[in-house]
């Protein structure tokens, strides 16, 4: 079955430090492959996608994801975060068919 | 350009009734896509339309129902609604469908529906 695992619900960084949010989809999910980020009372906002171009994707708000094959894997990080990144994000593959999320992670950035 | 917009953004029913949630896409966009995202199960795919057809659908029972008008608006219906109907429905619009591959989904604010 097709899934998308995000490691961790709920990662806490302090400010200025690295941020890393990992996720992992299965071998069956075509590759491609979204971070989706959720503000409180807000729909998502898309950060990046991979669209089998570069494997190192840049995103808005200084986020980047790196897409790994033989991992699996398209974690999330940013050098530094800030306050204004607190947040819940989503990874999320696409198919034919519709979109398949990961369970989220929410991120607090402590000053 | 104006973003997906989603009506109403909250309801309150009780269970047993039925309710109708509305979407209008990003003009120009003909794929609109549902999904429930609720604490337990997450974001879910209910079904996506393209050019008023169901192109898609989600594992969900029968009493979740949609369907998209002639200028891409879309609906989506829950009858005899029951308390784990409780959730945050959000619609997605694109400019193609989904059933062709990849392309970038924009989300409304979603519809906050909870169910007594």
């Amino acid at each position: 079955a097709q899934s998308v695992t995000q490691l961790g619900s709920h990662v806490s960084v302090s400010e200025g430090a690295l941020v890393l949010l990992r996720c992992n989809y299965s071998s069956s999910v075509p590759p491609y492959l979204f971070w989706y980020v959720q503000y409180p009372n807000q729909g998502l906002q898309l950060l990046l996608k991979y669209t089998s171009a570069a494997t190192l994707v840049k995103g808005i708000n200084g986020f980047e994801a790196e897409f790994k094959k033989s991992e699996t894997s398209f974690h999330l990080t940013k050098p530094s975060a800030h306050m204004s990144d607190a947040a819940e994000y989503f990874c999320a593959g696409g198919s034919q068919g519709n979109l398949i999320f990961g369970k989220g992670t929410k991120l607090s950035v402590k000053p | 350009k104006a973003g997906v917009t989603q009506t109403p953004r909250y309801l309150i029913k009780t269970r047993g009734q039925q309710v109708t949630l509305s979407c209008s896409p990003i003009s120009g966009h003909r794929s609109v896509s549902w999904y429930q995202q609720t604490p337990g199960q997450g974001l879910q795919f209910l079904f996506e339309y393209f050019s008023e057809t169901q192109r898609n659908k989600g594992n969900f029972p029968g009493r979740f129902s949609g369907r998209q008008f002639s200028n891409s608006r879309s609906e989506m219906n829950v009858s005899t609604l029951e308390l784990g109907d409780s959730a945050l429905y959000l619609c997605a619009s694109s400019l193609i469908s989904l059933h062709f591959g990849y392309n970038e989904q924009f989300f409304g604010p979603g519809t906050r529906l909870t169910v007594l």
